[in-house]
């Protein structure tokens, strides 16, 4: 089955504190596309990256990083330093060859000041 | 580059209206996917689009229907309303070719009362 696990529905941590929120998927696919979005109040979904199946590299840009590890089908995404404008509802999606797109169900993260 | 736009930002409507929401893509993209997205249900897919034809389609009731123009822009139309139907409704395009990057609109939020 193609499923996105976000296990953690809400998280709550003070600003400047480091925070990793976690993906798993699940797809029988061997080419697809991982892809993190922020939801910030407003509502629209903001793209932050994607990753194809291919590439296990590690991403960092800025205070964010992303650890792609097939052996565990994760795709676990860190804020270091978070700050008060981190909050938001960030969602983790597989894109697959069929042109469909599963998003898990969201975590919710509130940095306090 | 113009992002995706969606027309109107807000509804109210009451049960048992119809109503059509709009989304204009970014100029170039030619896939358009339709979603709602409810407290409860999170973010569900309902329909995709790409050169006029749905090549995509979530499992949502007939009373939920699309289209798309020859210029990519694309409606969405929601017949007798049901109380269930108030909801953020986003869509996304992107190229469509395999499952590239998905750009979301600020989306429409139609309350049914």
């Amino acid at each position: 089955a193609q499923k996105v696990t976000q296990a953690q529905t809400e998280i709550s941590v003070v600003e400047k504190e480091d925070v990793t929120l976690d993906c798993v998927y699940e797809t029988r696919d061997t080419t697809y596309y991982l892809f993190w979005y922020k939801q910030p109040p407003s509502g629209e979904l903001v793209f932050l990256i994607r990753r194809n199946s291919f590439d296990e590299q590690n991403e960092i840009s800025g205070r964010y990083s992303w650890n792609f590890q097939k052996s565990t089908s994760s795709f676990n995404f860190t804020i270091t330093a978070s700050q008060v404008v981190d909050s938001a509802v960030y969602f983790c999606a597989q894109g697959l060859g069929t042109y469909k797109y599963i998003f898990g169900t969201g975590t919710r993260l509130k940095v306090l000041a | 580059k113009a992002g995706v736009t969606q027309t109107p930002r807000y509804l109210i409507k009451t049960r048992g209206q119809q109503v059509t929401l709009s989304c204009s893509p970014i100029s170039g993209h030619r896939s358009v996917s339709w979603y709602q997205q409810t407290p409860g249900q999170g973010l569900q897919f309902l329909f995709e689009y790409f050169s006029e034809t749905q090549r995509n389609k979530g499992n949502f009731p007939g009373r939920f229907s699309g289209r798309q123009f020859s210029n990519s822009r694309s409606e969405m139309n929601v017949s007798t309303l049901e109380l269930g139907d108030s909801a953020l409704y986003l869509c996304a395009s992107s190229f469509g070719r395999g499952p590239d990057t998905q750009y979301f609109g600020p989306g429409t939020r139609l309350t049914v009362l």
